[in-house]
């Protein structure tokens, strides 16, 4: 089974701190992704990583800078943390696969920003 | 932007009633699509892949239509433990085997 793992399940954080969300994969994938969930705006992706040290931004990649040294580990930073990054963090990994691009989800961070 | 539209619902049935869901999405160029499952405040995990000869799993049928970029689940015989939203999902347009996720159709099924 692929498993996901994520740092912490909940973290609470004030307003300018730096946060570190840690994400591991034991499935040797390549690529591997951050989302954030809000209600009623669905799943959006940060950044995404397709191989080590390499990254790209997703849909809404301001405010959050991500690292990739190793294979199986993506970590997203929030350099500021501000309230309206109040979220559940989700983290995905999978393999680049024209015919299938499943990915599998660690259990998620719920973040609150005070 | 790509976007794949759901009816967020919620479809309220009782126990053994069949229920179907569908979902457009605008990239005619997907490839690859996928139904995916969230239970209340857990991760999303992935129902089954939607081919385009269609896919049955059980109770669970998926269906695609390239022509119309129209994607459905059936469900049959719905059971309690299948209350949860159910998120259409396409692949995205970057070509690095990005995901849309459409924002789900959450489904309450009842004794």
């Amino acid at each position: 089974d692929v498993k996901v793992t994520q740092s912490s399940r909940y973290l609470v954080k004030r307003t300018g701190e730096k946060v570190f969300l840690e994400c591991v994969q034991d499935m040797d994938h390549e690529n591997m992704f951050w989302y954030r969930q809000d209600p009623g705006l669905g799943l959006r992706l940060i950044y995404f990583s397709y191989d080590v040290k390499m990254k790209e931004k997703g849909d809404i990649p301001e405010g959050y800078s991500v690292s990739r040294e190793k294979k199986e580990r993506f970590s997203l930073i929030l350099e500021s943390a501000s309230t309206n990054q109040t979220s559940m963090y989700l983290c995905a990994s999978g393999n680049p696969d024209s015919s299938t691009d499943t990915q599998y989800f660690g259990p998620g961070t719920r973040l609150t920003v005070l | 932007r790509k976007e794949v539209e759901q009816d967020p619902g919620p479809f309220n049935v009782p126990e053994g009633a069949t229920v179907a869901f569908n979902c457009t999405y605008s990239n005619s160029a997907s490839q690859s699509f996928f139904w995916y499952r969230q239970d209340c405040r857990k991760e999303p995990k992935l129902l089954m892949s939607v081919y385009s000869s269609g896919n049955e799993d059980g109770r669970f049928t998926a269906q695609l239509n390239r022509a119309s970029q129209y994607i459905s689940l059936l469900i049959r015989d719905s059971k309690l433990s299948d209350s949860a939203t159910y998120l259409c999902v396409v692949n995205g347009d970057s070509g690095y085997s990005t995901l849309t996720f459409g924002k789900g159709t959450m489904l309450l099924v009842s004794p």
